[in-house]
């Protein structure tokens, strides 16, 4: 079975300042490991994603997130935050080896971004 | 490309009262999802299709039915809506396999009196 865990449901920074939103994750199979940002009133967008290549992933507006597999995490960091990164993220996993047809998101963690 | 289209925005129901949402795509996506979301539950998936014919169950299935026609639409029926059911409720898509990036639509907000 498949279970996400976003271990923080609001997180506060400054602006400028480093961004470290937690996710760890439960996969019986290889998963894939998803970041999608959601602004006010918005839908979802990808900002990133793990699919067994490299471990560090690089995605949009700045933001990277590194999948350990020993320690069952995929973080999403941002070296400095912009008052525009303000949202929830949410991180998602689904089953590579059976399709991938039931995906699991987090609860998500809603960012503040303070001026 | 239009993308992923939900109809309504918006839809207020009397408990009871039955409505279908609509979702569209127009990138010959082969799967298709519906998902729900609540304060601090995240999305959770209701339904969701591997192809035309083909639909399968989610994580919280019960009170909605799907079906799929045609590549393009996937159609989300609440038979008798009751006040549980009052989300925002997204539609998604993506070609098959795990790996692959969902597309989503803009949401339908539901209100249940």
């Amino acid at each position: 079975a498949q279970s996400v865990t976003q271990l923080d449901s609001h997180v506060s920074v400054s602006e400028g300042t480093p961004v470290l939103l937690r996710c760890n994750y439960s996969s019986s199979y290889s998963p894939s490991l998803f970041w999608y940002v959601q602004h006010p009133n918005k839908g979802l967008q990808l900002l990133l994603k793990y699919t067994s290549a490299a471990t560090l992933v690089k995605g949009i507006n700045g933001f990277e997130a590194e999948f350990k597999k020993s320690e069952t995490s995929f973080h999403l960091t941002k070296p400095s935050a912009h008052m525009s990164d303000a949202a929830e993220y949410f991180c998602v996993v689904s089953d590579r080896n059976t399709g991938g047809f039931k995906t699991i998101f987090g609860a998500g963690t809603r960012l503040f971004v303070k001026a | 490309n239009a993308g992923v289209t939900q109809t309504p925005k918006f839809q207020v129901l009397k408990t009871g009262q039955s409505m279908t949402l609509q979702c569209a795509q127009d990138m010959n996506h082969e799967y298709m999802s519906w998902y729900r979301q609540d304060p601090g539950m995240g999305l959770r998936l209701i339904h969701y299709s591997v192809g035309a014919g083909i639909t399968d169950q989610g994580e919280v299935p019960n009170g909605y039915n799907v079906s799929r026609s045609t590549t393009e639409d996937f159609p989300l029926r609440l038979l008798s809506a009751a006040p549980s059911q009052t989300s925002v409720y997204f539609c998604a898509s993506r070609i098959s396999g795990g790996t692959k990036t969902q597309y989503f639509g803009p949401g339908t907000r539901l209100l249940v009196l």
